[in-house]
């Protein structure tokens, strides 16, 4: 069953503006992370923002903010005036237990944003 | 310091031949990851290090051999590959694995793999 859904296989979005990436999660367990990462086209995937299960309050790091839903399990991520280097795939991820006692991420199929001048 | 580097940044192999790619992070970082990844998808985790043990190997085939050196330093060993093993493969780690805490991942720049 897919864990981590991100249903807008590509978004557009003129430059300037805000533009929200849609992610669903399914988990049992209580205390969770999410992720967001950004991976242009050179291939890095770069670290954008991260929300644990029991923060009280949404996350933000410069222009990207994460509306956290935990009832709904939504974790969407905001990018307010946006730029062309904001061209990329993003991926939301999430950390999750295995029976190993190891913990791994698992990513969903990304979205991927053209940001028009 | 947040670097997590890889070499090298391209690889063309043929399918007898046997070749080695690298990771190397100086975050002090317990948690090691290799993930490969195919134009257009998701990255597929194949293996996890915890305190330079092997932890986690998602049914990845032996052809891919993976190694810890030390705390520092990931090796992926490759032999016989096929050419459906082209692909981005991408080294990360974290703080740890095993910790109910949650930690970020950091990614190196990739190998991009081709084999032919």
């Amino acid at each position: 069953a897919q864990k981590i859904t991100q249903t807008q296989p590509g978004m557009f979005v003129q430059e300037k503006e805000a533009v929200t990436l849609d992610c669903t999660y399914d988990t049992s367990d209580q205390s969770y992370g999410l992720f967001w990462y950004k991976q242009p086209s050179s291939g890095e995937m770069i670290f954008l923002i991260y929300q644990g299960s029991y923060d009280e309050q949404n996350a933000t790091e410069g222009r990207y903010s994460l509306n956290f839903q935990k009832a709904r399990k939504s974790a969407n991520l905001v990018i307010s005036a946006s730029q062309l280097g904001d061209s990329a795939m993003y991926f939301c991820a999430m950390r999750e237990g295995t029976t190993s006692g190891t913990y791994k991420y698992i990513f969903g199929t990304g979205t991927r944003l053209k940001v028009l001048a | 310091d947040t670097e997590v580097t890889q070499t090298p940044k391209h690889l063309v192999m043929g399918m007898t031949n046997k070749k080695s790619l690298k990771c190397e992070q100086h975050m002090g970082h317990r948690a090691m990851y290799w993930y490969k990844q195919k134009a257009k998808k998701p990255p597929e985790l194949m293996f996890v290090y915890s305190y330079e043990k092997l932890s986690i190997n998602e049914s990845v085939p032996s052809r891919f051999s993976p190694e810890c050196p030390n705390s520092s330093l990931l090796n992926l060993h490759l032999h016989a590959l096929q050419p459906e093993d082209s692909a981005l493969y991408l080294c990360a780690s974290s703080q740890d694995s095993l910790s109910v805490a949650t930690y970020e991942q950091y990614f190196g720049p990739g190998t991009r793999l081709t084999v032919t």
